[in-house]
């Protein structure tokens, strides 16, 4: 089974530019994370999707991040305009959900391998 | 914010058990705990979840006090490729991993 996929593995970009990351969830998972790990920190959940709608976004920064799962399988990650501040690794996990919320907790999360973002 | 909180390091000799603890004494009746590790450079990595009971798989043990408010990882033969940082984490509806800082584990040889 193919696990989770994302690309670019590394972006170094200018400040005030945009970047986008992808991610391409494990075939089936409705649940999709992007999460956010600043260097000596653990992961911060950024959003996340139940098939193509938003479950949790409350720690996205909305003025500039922005995501989307149009067709409930792959993902976008955006930012615009970047800061040095956002310089990151950004990881992207997905979950099979059956049915019920308790499905959901009882069920493991498979991470990819992340994208290195350094902004300059 | 986090439900854990976990020692920031640890040693462990190889080839002998590495006993990981961690606190969550507000978890949830309906709250899984999880274990991940990440190995520098990687995404994280599962290792196990429980509920109340202990639990087994073939990388590691899992045990949970019977109030719940603290739970231990066991790797009962560490390797070299085990040095890693592990997360334990509680499980929140609607299926949040919220993460802490973790426990660093230096396998020495």
């Amino acid at each position: 089974e193919a696990g989770v996929a994302q690309s670019p593995r590394y972006k170094i970009i200018e400040k005030r530019q945009s970047v986008a990351f992808w991610c391409n969830p494990i075939s089936g998972h409705a649940t999709l994370y992007w999460y956010q790990q600043i260097l000596g920190q653990g992961p911060k959940l950024l959003i996340q999707f139940q098939n193509n709608g938003v479950v949790d976004d409350s720690q996205l920064p909305k003025d500039r991040f922005s995501a989307e799962r149009l067709k409930g399988v792959d993902s976008t990650l955006k930012i615009q305009p970047a800061k040095l501040e956002d310089s990151a690794v950004y990881l992207c996990a997905s979950t099979f959900r059956g049915s019920g919320t308790g499905t959901l907790l009882n069920t493991e999360a498979f991470f990819g391998q992340g994208t290195r973002l350094t902004v300059v | 914010d986090a439900k854990t909180t976990q020692p920031p390091s640890m040693d462990c000799a190889e080839g002998r058990a590495a006993n990981l603890p961690c606190n969550h004494s507000t978890i949830s009746g309906n709250e899984y705990v999880y274990w991940y590790r990440q190995i520098h450079s990687q995404g994280p990595q599962y290792i196990i979840h429980g509920l109340k009971n202990n639990e087994t798989n073939e990388m590691a043990s899992l045990i949970i006090t019977e109030d719940r408010k603290s739970s231990t990882l066991i790797l009962p033969h560490a390797t070299l490729r085990d040095t890693a940082v592990y997360y334990c984490i509680v499980r929140v509806a609607p299926g949040k991993l919220i993460f802490g800082q973790g426990t660093t584990l230096q396998v020495k040889p």
